[in-house]
């Protein structure tokens, strides 16, 4: 069946840049997503990417995706302490549904 | 634009009673949307898909007469956890899909975070 792996935690220092991981089983995903959770809320989309792209960029997130490994990741530039959160990737399957990981809690020291 | 609300945001309910939570799509019409539960430090897990004018297909091991499910307009979808049991306390989050452009985009509520005592 789908499945989606990421690792479970990341610490990096204020400035920094991070990388979060993620590979995917079904290769017949249309688009992958990036997801960030706050404590206690919701899920807020951050970015997708087509299934035929290699890289898209957005301010200070970058998506890189190798779709013959199935490995998917988002890089964030200049890492902030808001940016900590768990973030999210997702594989869109048959009928729209999202699969997703089980999320990377970021922390951010200052 | 793509917002999603929850209601209520949290909900206190004693066991066997019933809980309706409201799921609204604000500035789009969202023909699905779906509905997830979320246990504390764990992912997603996707409970059922909740079509427009149609009956909810939901994900194995769900009950679909413990959870039910009614989309009845393009902007609102709700579900009722039935003779709730503290088992069935979690966060539940629904989603909205848009499509724009061709391109399908989902959109989450905040989440409703249901306590049965």
């Amino acid at each position: 069946g789908e499945d989606v792996e990421q690792s479970l935690f990341l610490s990096v220092r204020e400035g920094d840049s991070s990388v979060i991981n993620c590979t995917y089983t079904d290769s017949s995903s249309t688009y992958l997503y990036w997801y960030k959770q706050e404590p206690g809320a919701g899920l807020q989309l951050l970015t997708y990417i087509f299934s035929n792209m290699d890289m898209k960029q957005d301010q200070r997130l970058t998506v890189l995706l190798n779709k013959k490994d199935k490995h998917l990741s988002l890089r964030i530039a200049d890492t902030q302490t808001g940016d900590s959160a768990i973030y999210f990737c997702a594989e869109s399957i048959q009928g729209g549904k999202l699969i997703f990981g089980q999320g990377t809690e970021l922390s951010v020291k200052p | 634009g793509a917002v999603v609300s929850q209601h209520p945001s949290w909900v206190i309910c004693k066991s066997g009673t019933s809980v309706k939570i409201e799921c609204r799509s604000l500035d789009f019409q969202a023909t699905t949307m779906f509905w997830y539960r979320q246990f504390p430090k764990q992912s997603l897990m996707l409970m059922a898909t909740s079509n427009e004018g149609s009956k909810a297909t939901y994900e194995q091991g769900v009950e679909k007469d413990k959870f039910l499910i009614n989309h009845a307009s393009l902007t609102l979808s709700t579900l009722t956890v039935t003779s709730a049991h503290p088992e069935d306390s979690s966060f539940y989050i629904c989603s909205a899909r848009s499509e724009l452009a061709g391109v399908y985009e989902q959109y989450f509520g905040p989440g409703t975070r249901l306590t049965v005592t």
